[in-house]
């Protein structure tokens, strides 16, 4: 299994402001994603954070405004930048661990005032 | 592309009853699939996973899943509902290979538990 810490757990921030929101793994992986979860909604895929190069953007999502970070194998930033109240969220974090299995964090809940 | 489908955003069950929650998804390739629940609150939490080997899931809590090539299903189930069963489930689909990881979420099955 791998266990993920995200942090900040919550905050609520300004509009305008940005936030970086950390995701650390007990071990290393090769597969880090960062995922968005709107209010009542499902969840969608924001990008892969590949180790040591650019991350890799779905549709809809742009670098300016979700810049990630992946220095090594085990840790990953994404910060939310410019916010608006759009921007209110829970933004997870998802690795691919041995065997396999896809574990998420405990999400960052993200509130835009 | 590939996309997830749930069939019902709410299902009520009294305790003790069937739970059966649907999904069926659309691939062009023979999927992996998943299940996770969110309680409220808190993050995702997988249930079961489906990656080509047996059919016929079974995951934590009780619950278990079948895999169904023909009617491009992947319900879930548990025999008898508990209490503690109420969250909000999420069938996802997987990409293969180098886009293994990446999950295609349905859009969430809220399940109701009364006494």
């Amino acid at each position: 299994s791998a266990v993920i810490s995200q942090k900040p757990s919550r905050d609520i921030c300004q509009r305008g402001t940005s936030l970086t929101i950390q995701c650390q793994v007990d071990s290393q992986v090769t597969m880090m994603f960062w995922y968005r979860q709107q209010p009542g909604q499902s969840l969608t895929l924001i990008a892969t954070a590949n180790q040591g190069s650019e991350a890799t953007y779905e549709s809809g999502f742009v670098i300016d405004k979700f810049p990630i970070s992946r220095p090594n194998l085990t840790f990953s930033t994404l910060t939310v930048s410019n916010m608006s109240p759009e921007d209110s969220s829970i933004y997870l974090c998802s690795v691919v661990a041995v065997g396999n299995t896809i574990y998420f964090g405990e999400g960052s809940w993200l509130t835009v005032v | 592309a590939q996309s997830v489908t749930q069939l019902g955003s709410h299902v009520s069950v009294s305790e003790g009853a069937l739970v059966l929650l649907r999904c069926n998804y659309s691939s062009s390739v023979p999927p992996y699939l998943f299940w996770y629940v969110q309680y409220p609150n808190q993050g995702l939490q997988l249930l079961l996973k489906y990656t080509s080997a047996a059919t016929l899931v079974k995951g934590i809590n009780g619950f278990e899943a079948e895999f169904k090539k023909s009617e491009t299903s992947f319900h879930l189930t548990k025999p008898s509902a508990h209490m503690s069963d109420a969250a909000e489930y999420f069938c996802a689909v997987s990409g293969k290979s180098t886009s293994y990881g990446k999950l295609t979420f349905g859009q969430g099955t809220i399940l109701t538990v009364h006494p």
